[in-house]
């Protein structure tokens, strides 16, 4: 198993563009998170889903929009980045039942 | 609003002497807590978890303890090596279906 795979690892983007950062895992976890982790705070929910075609928002789901087609892919869409979405961001997947959450390893991203 | 906190941004201890990381939380809830351990440039790993059920619960070289009576929550390692240096954050959600909430993150400093 590769667990939980993010792509890409960094990107630095320009004021208004967008992007989609790429989230898999190959675990059959139907839950599944985006954080994002800021300098001193501690990660902060973005989007979740608890199964295809199931999404909710987190504490700071604005500018970010995702989608649920398959149990394995979560992307989180940036519509219009901004500089306070410079971050590193983190896709996690768990399955029901088992509450802790397996990590990929992030996308730091830039936007200047 | 509820949340969980961390009372010391850093913890610096000598290697071989034992590590306490506390934790507070707000959310009466909660029923679910875990510790993560974050290496530089890599995603938060899994280290212990605790339902509220137990007040204790013991791995190999660390230990959670919960207290509910004043929603505290400890991570202890002994004889802590270098390879301990890290962030840790501890983490609690009120069940099965519940978002994961993540406390600010404390880095663990280990002195040769």
């Amino acid at each position: 198993n590769a667990g939980v795979t993010q792509t890409p690892k960094f990107q630095v983007l320009k004021t208004g563009q967008s992007m989609t950062l790429q989230c898999a895992q190959d675990m059959n976890h139907e839950y599944m998170s985006w954080y994002r982790q800021d300098p001193g705070m501690g990660l902060r929910l973005i989007h979740y889903s608890v199964g295809a075609g199931i999404t909710d928002q987190g504490e700071v789901p604005n500018g970010y929009n995702v989608s649920r087609s398959t149990t394995e892919d979560f992307p989180l869409r940036l519509l219009s980045a901004a500089p306070s979405q410079t971050s590193v961001y983190f896709c996690a997947s768990r399955a029901p039942g088992v509450y802790g959450y397996t990590f990929g390893s992030g996308t730091r991203l830039t936007v200047v | 609003g509820e949340s969980v906190g961390l009372h010391l941004p850093t913890l610096s201890v000598q290697e071989g002497d034992n590590s306490i990381i506390n934790c507070a939380y707000s959310n009466s809830a909660s029923d679910y807590f875990i510790w993560y351990k974050q290496e530089s440039g890599k995603g938060p790993q899994f280290i212990i978890d605790i339902r509220s059920n137990m007040d204790k619960r013991q791995g190999q070289r660390v230990t959670v303890l919960l207290n509910k009576t004043v929603k505290h929550l400890s991570l202890q390692i002994a004889a802590t090596q270098p390879g301990d240096s890290a962030v840790y954050f501890c983490a609690e959600t009120a069940g099965a279906n519940s978002k994961l909430t993540f406390g600010k993150g404390i880095t663990l400093s280990v002195r040769p």
